[in-house]
């Protein structure tokens, strides 16, 4: 079992759509949840990260972290054609040797006008 | 501020042949990290520095080389390039361990190996 499991897609919706994107995880020791947009040919930049448990929100976008569950999720409200990239969710942990981020394998949105 | 540039853009090599992929950061940033993306695969940790002088392997090291002289810079060595080396690398930098989990990373180098 790897350590981030994240469905590659793609997925497409139409313009204005709400976006769940989602990762599981089995490292319980993970504590800083991630998600990474990567347009085509560019490098990842970070969108939003949370700690722990809980939600946090930034414009459309709002993260979840369920930990119980070992589930993250990604939302996008209102969706736009130029939210059309791969999203990577990372996590790491808050100690020892595990603070280097852990990839997913990122998945392909496609917003269609 | 530039951020982490990497050169070259694009690379095409024979198999067996060497080269370097160069990476500045101009952040200040003490860790800097090298991942290889395969298409659908997310990205691979190849050698990771917490500050000059100090490299450490990741995940998937074999064939490659790291050094860290400065803070500033972290190239990348490939000895005796094969075809499963044809990936596209990025490098990243993140300020120290705490924030580890923001790194910036590059506009990445594309190489084919054949």
């Amino acid at each position: 079992q790897k350590e981030v499991e994240q469905d590659p897609g793609p997925l497409s919706v139409p313009e204005g759509a709400i976006v769940s994107l989602n990762c599981t995880y089995s490292n319980s020791a993970f504590q800083y949840f991630m998600w990474y947009r990567q347009y085509s040919r560019k490098g990842p930049e970070l969108l939003m990260y949370t700690y722990s448990s809980g939600n946090k929100e930034d414009g459309r976008f709002t993260a979840q972290v369920d930990k119980s569950s070992k589930y993250i999720s990604l939302f996008i409200r209102d969706s736009q054609p130029s939210d059309s990239a791969t999203y990577l969710c990372a996590m790491s942990g808050a100690s020892g040797g595990s603070y280097i981020p852990t990839f997913g394998r990122g998945t392909s949105l496609i917003v269609h006008p | 501020n530039a951020g982490v540039t990497q050169t070259p853009k694009f690379r095409i090599l024979k198999i067996g042949q060497s080269m370097t992929l160069q990476c500045a950061q101009d952040m200040n940033h003490n860790y800097m990290y090298w991942y290889r993306q395969d298409p659908g695969m997310g990205l691979k940790l190849i050698y990771y520095s917490v500050g000059a002088g100090i490299t450490d392997k990741g995940e998937v090291p074999n064939g490659y080389n790291v050094s860290r002289s400065t803070t500033e810079d972290f190239p990348l060595r490939l000895e005796l390039a094969a075809p499963s080396q044809t990936s596209v690398y990025f490098c990243a930098s993140s300020r120290d361990r705490g924030v580890s989990y923001e790194q910036y990373f590059g506009p990445g180098t594309r190489l084919t190996v054949t």
